[in-house]
């Protein structure tokens, strides 16, 4: 069956560097985008953008764009989203969502990540 | 920038019917999606393509469109349906509402 593991918490000191891994089993990898979704706190959801897993490249929303990096390890099946520099703002729960025809139909458990000095 | 409109909550008894809105400009053109969260769980996503059902998804939820509106209708609703409900589309860039609360009491 389809599942996405992610890695997880993380408790960093602002400033920092986190990077939070997404492991992918049950289907052929590369054949369906990675999203990336943001929830903080008590919020709601908040698309972060998405990595195409058969070539690469990313896409990041505005917003999501300097401090994130959406990276692949494809011969692990996994994705990454790592960010730089972070802020008390950026604690939240990341998700990673596998895309099918426009639709998020499998989704990693999230992972918290908590920004405190 | 885009908005989708939801109401914050809605109240319903269990057995009846809930009825979960979404506005937005030029909706009525885009496929819309809707994912169900429980406290303390990811997303679910329970309608697609703005009226279908994946697998897996009691048959109690339907999709439906009119005009720039999108509802998720959950019939005879259970208890084990209380949660936030989101609706999503695509708009150049995804966008999600702001969330339902739904409490079944």
């Amino acid at each position: 069956q389809v599942q996405l593991v992610q890695s997880g918490s993380e408790l960093k000191k602002p400033g920092a560097s986190v990077k939070v891994s997404c492991k992918a089993s049950g289907y052929i990898f590369t054949k369906y985008a990675v999203n990336w979704v943001r929830q903080a706190p008590g919020q709601g959801l908040e698309w972060m953008g998405w990595i195409n897993t058969n070539s690469g490249d990313p896409t990041y929303a505005q917003g999501f764009r300097g401090r994130y990096v959406f990276s692949l390890d494809t011969s692990v099946n996994t994705a990454y989203l790592e960010i730089t520099s972070l802020k008390s703002e950026d604690t939240a729960v990341y998700y990673c969502a596998r895309e099918e025809s426009g639709a998020y139909d499998n989704w990693g458990q999230g992972t918290l990540v908590s920004v405190t000095s | 920038s885009y908005d989708l409109t939801q109401a914050p909550s809605l109240s319903v008894s269990p057995g009846q019917t809930a009825s979960i809105t979404c506005s937005g400009d030029k909706l009525g053109d885009r496929f819309v999606y809707w994912f169900q969260q429980k406290t303390g769980q990811s997303p679910l996503l329970v309608i697609y393509h703005s009226i279908k059902r994946p697998s897996g998804i009691p048959e109690r939820f339907s999709g439906s469109k009119s005009g720039n509106t999108a509802t998720l209708t959950i019939r005879g609703t259970q208890a084990m349906d209380e949660a936030v409900y989101y609706c999503q589309a695509w708009t150049g860039t995804v966008i999600f509402g702001g969330g339902t609360k739904v409490t079944v009491l």
